[in-house]
């Protein structure tokens, strides 16, 4: 069985744009997190989404939104990027809202580089 | 003061030590604990929940004591594979699940 995929796995972008990156959870997995991770700390979260619905939104900027869409796939939206926004980014899923076992199954990452 | 702090490591032990990382977290609403393991470049993956009666699988026990706010890990007879990041994880929400994580402790197992 696929686990969650994550796209692009790297990319460059420049002061002021804006990204978009992708995330497809486990089959039947209907909740998507996000969460930031800089080099040499911790991954930071960003925002949970189930059915649709955001669900939770940690401490970041407006900059930052994203979206579920029906098939419960999602989207990370990044605009105004600024040199701090470089960092690993990592979508995790869930079967459900709440996970018991505290276990999130997250993908490989998408390694984002502002220059 | 940081939600979760950990030792900041690296620890670099010989095959067959026994390593112990501690944790602790500010906010005693905390829900849920867990440790989660991180290879190089490489997702986090979870290696046990926390429980306050205690928890072990195989060589790994986690403790967890919450008048104190304070989780550990204990790993004996250290292998070369258990070299990786190892992340103190805190759920603050009882509906949904926004991991707070660490900065991780790095160990390094060597022959």
């Amino acid at each position: 069985d696929a686990g969650v995929t994550q796209s692009p796995t790297h990319l460059i972008k420049t002061r002021g744009q804006h990204v978009t990156l992708r995330c497809s959870p486990i089959s039947g997995h209907k909740s998507v997190s996000w969460y930031q991770q800089v080099l040499g700390q911790g991954p930071q979260f960003i925002f949970q989404y189930y059915e649709k619905e955001e669900r939770g939104r940690g401490n970041f900027p407006d900059r930052f939104s994203a979206r579920q869409f029906p098939n419960y796939s999602s989207e990370l939206n990044v605009n105004a990027l600024l040199l701090g926004d470089s960092a690993l980014y990592l979508c995790a899923s869930s079967l459900a809202l709440a996970s018991p076992t505290g276990e999130l199954f997250f993908g490989e990452g998408s390694r984002l580089t502002v220059l | 003061r940081k939600e979760v702090e950990q030792d900041p490591g690296p620890f670099n032990v010989p095959e067959g030590a026994t390593v112990a990382f501690n944790c602790t977290y500010s906010n005693s609403a905390s829900q849920s604990f867990f440790w989660y393991r991180q290879d190089c470049r490489k997702e986090p993956k979870l290696l046990m929940s926390v429980y306050s009666s205690g928890n072990e699988d195989g060589r790994f026990t986690a403790q967890l004591n919450r008048a104190s706010q304070y989780i550990s890990l204990l790993i004996r007879d250290s292998k070369l594979s258990d070299s990786a990041t190892y992340l103190c994880v805190v759920n603050m929400r009882q509906a949904g699940t926004a991991l707070i994580f660490g900065k991780g402790t790095t160990l390094s197992v060597s022959s």
